[in-house]
């Protein structure tokens, strides 16, 4: 079957560092996708992997490994604004369906 | 200014009276969405489209039609509502050459109330 899974609620403080983890089972495998989304808006996109790695991108970074099926999205310098939910997406290259898992809220405190 | 838009942005209808929900995207991408959002059960793609006259089923396909005529528009024909059917509703459209491509941009989603 398909499956994504991710935290479903995370706390941090202000100014640390976060990181939160996706783990998939697809069919098939086309990307792999973070996305923000805070309350009541749609989401925003963040960051793509479709290699093995790490890509960096200001104070967020998104790393996959496809062998583990497992993915995290690094969050640092946090910033009350970063209050929000993550969405982690996989693009399944055999249907090109895209699966969402059901997002992780991450709280900051001050 | 690049943007994919849905209208209505809130409809409340009620149990069988048909409806649409447009989306259009400015920005020539291939492929078009459409998700639904509930609590707890986070994003779930209904319909799909590859291109002009290709479209597919997603993971909720039930109770929804689409049509995709021309690249820019993707409406979602709801033929039947049922309270069921009452949710977030968001669509989304893609690029799909590239390296940075296939990133999602989506509209600014449709509250559904069927009662």
């Amino acid at each position: 079957g398909q499956n994504i899974d991710q935290p479903t609620e995370m706390t941090a403080t202000e100014g640390a560092i976060v990181q939160i983890n996706c783990t998939y089972q697809t069919s098939g495998f086309n990307g792999l996708f973070w996305y923000q989304q805070h309350a009541g808006e749609a989401p925003t996109f963040l960051s793509y992997n479709v290699l093995d790695g790490l890509e960096e991108k200001g104070r967020f970074s998104s790393f996959l490994s496809r062998s583990k099926g497992y993915s995290y999205l690094l969050l640092k310098e946090l910033q009350m604004k970063d209050s929000a939910s993550y969405l982690c997406a996989v693009r399944d290259s055999m249907h090109d369906k895209i699966i969402f898992g059901k997002g992780t809220r991450l709280h900051i405190l001050p | 200014e690049a943007q994919v838009t849905q209208n209505p942005r809130y409809l409340i209808t009620v149990t069988g009276k048909k409806l649409t929900v447009t989306c259009s995207q400015n920005m020539n991408h291939e492929y078009m969405s459409w998700y639904r959002q509930d609590p707890g059960l986070g994003l779930r793609q209904i319909y799909y489209s590859m291109n002009v006259e290709v479209t597919d089923k997603g993971d909720v396909p039930e109770g929804y039609k689409v049509s995709r005529k021309e690249k820019r528009n993707f409406p979602l024909i709801l033929e039947s509502p049922s309270p069921n059917q009452t949710s977030l509703y968001f669509c989304a459209s893609s690029f799909e050459g590239g390296r940075a491509g296939k990133t999602q941009y989506f509209g600014p989603g449709t509250r559904l109330l069927v009662l």
